[in-house]
């Protein structure tokens, strides 16, 4: 069973373009969350979603990011509009079901730079 | 909201010795989880050790081990027999069961070094 797949791992992006990231969760898992984790600097919680549905985007800056988890093909993490403070490493994790008795699983991160 | 606290941004080991890092968090949850993780230098996160926060018993994994100090809000990870592999950055997080969705709330991470 792969583990969460996450590309890609490196991603350079000029101020103002676009940033894609993608998150493949574990087969069987439905449960998908993004973190952030800035430079000399513990993850901090972006959003969680399930298949179809955003349940907590409460971490997410307003402006700029947005993510979706479609029925079928990875869980995307869309930045808008980049920016050198955008440069971080982005981490996906899945699980099972809900519930915090269910491990997240993190995949290898994306690493994106800002030039 | 939750907060995780992790006092030592460094701590070093020699070889074979034991070594504790600490955490302590914030919450008014009754129920939780406290999970150490382990972030070697690839960058992927590995989950160490967790601790139901309803079970007074101290959780072990081999040569991991926590205290738990409910009142004091203190969760602190002891590595025994310290081996070169264990280098790494640990992070302590928190995981309410009350709040839906269920977020790790992560510390600022100890980096810790082994000497041989």
């Amino acid at each position: 069973n792969a583990g969460v797949m996450q590309n890609p791992r490196h991603l350079v992006r000029r101020r103002g373009q676009e940033a894609r990231l993608r998150c493949s969760p574990m087969k069987g898992h439905s449960h998908v969350y993004w973190y952030r984790q800035l430079p000399e600097e513990g993850l901090k919680f972006m959003v969680y979603l399930q298949k179809e549905n955003i349940i907590d985007e409460s971490g997410m800056p307003k402006e700029r990011f947005s993510a979706e988890f479609p029925k079928e093909g990875p869980s995307i993490l869309r930045i808008q509009q980049v920016v050198r403070g955008d440069s971080a490493a982005y981490f996906c994790a899945s699980s099972p079901r809900q519930g915090p008795y269910n491990e997240q699983f993190f995949g290898p991160g994306t690493r994106l730079t800002v030039l | 909201a939750q907060t995780v606290t992790q006092s030592q941004p460094e701590m070093s080991v020699q070889e074979a010795e034991t070594v504790t890092l600490s955490c302590t968090y914030d919450t008014s949850e009754s129920d939780y989880y406290l999970f150490w993780y382990k972030q070697p230098p690839s960058r992927q996160m590995i989950l160490v050790i967790r601790q139901e926060a309803y079970k007074q018993q101290n959780a072990t994994e081999n040569r991991f081990s926590v205290n738990f100090q409910k009142a004091a809000k203190s969760f602190s990870l002891k590595i025994s027999d310290s081996q070169l592999g264990d280098a790494a950055m640990y992070f302590c997080a928190y995981r309410s069961v009350e709040t839906s969705g269920s977020r790790l709330t992560f510390g600022e991470g100890t980096q810790l070094t082994v000497n041989p």
